[in-house]
């Protein structure tokens, strides 16, 4: 089984819509990230949390909501979705021994 | 914030080729991760490396943090190996939380 999930793996939605992206991880970690990866760039940092009574803003967080449920889960929110925001969504997790980032399977994200 | 930059930004290789992908950055690192990434838009890990030189079948890495660069050698180059390539670093003097800031990637295409 995949150390970092994420749900859905694909989902097309249209403007206005509320939508949800979940991660989840069994890797023990404590540190969790949302990324963005835009077509023919690299990834841009979204949201990070440290425990679940630690959320930080990434550069880009605008439009974004998180929620740290569990030490485990991490889930991303567009409380309104728009196109821009039509993007390959990245989750990853970090543990204490050392810095070393590992990322779930992406959810490719479509707004019409 | 750091800046990561990395070339060139396009290989063409004929199979069998070896090749050399370079990473510079702007400040010193507490991580440095090598990924690829697929056709299907999955990111695969092959290196964690803020120092030192690693290698895992036809791919090696090394990285000379003192002067701020980093190389990824493919060697005996795959059709398999084609995608993208991204090097990316955590600041290991501005930041605690291990925020990654990616390069914009190398496009690998290797032709049979």
């Amino acid at each position: 089984d995949a150390d970092v999930t994420q749900t859905p793996r694909n989902r097309i939605t249209k403007t206005g819509k509320r939508i949800m992206l979940e991660c989840s991880q069994t890797k023990g970690h404590d540190r969790m990230y949302w990324y963005r990866q835009d077509p023919g760039l690299g990834l841009r940092l979204i949201y990070y949390s440290f425990d679940v009574k630690d959320i930080n803003k990434g550069e880009i967080s605008d439009g974004y909501s998180v929620s740290r449920q569990a030490q485990a889960k991490f889930s991303l929110s567009l409380e309104s979705a728009i196109p821009n925001q039509t993007a390959l969504y990245f989750c990853a997790t970090r543990g204490r021994v050392t810095n070393e980032q590992f990322f779930g399977p992406g959810t490719r994200l479509t707004v019409l | 914030g750091i800046q990561v930059e990395q070339s060139p930004p396009d290989l063409i290789l004929q199979e069998g080729a070896n090749s050399t992908l370079r990473c510079n950055f702007s400040d010193s690192v507490n991580n440095l991760q090598w990924f690829h990434q697929n056709p299907w838009g999955q990111l695969i890990n092959l290196f964690y490396i803020p120092s030192g030189t690693k290698q895992n079948g036809r791919l090696s890495a090394t990285t000379v943090a003192t002067e701020r660069y980093s190389l990824l050698y493919i060697s005996s180059s795959q059709t398999t190996d084609s995608g993208v390539y991204f090097c990316a670093v955590a600041s290991g003097r501005t930041d605690s939380w291990g925020k990654l800031q990616f390069g914009a990637g190398t496009q690998v295409v290797v032709t049979p």
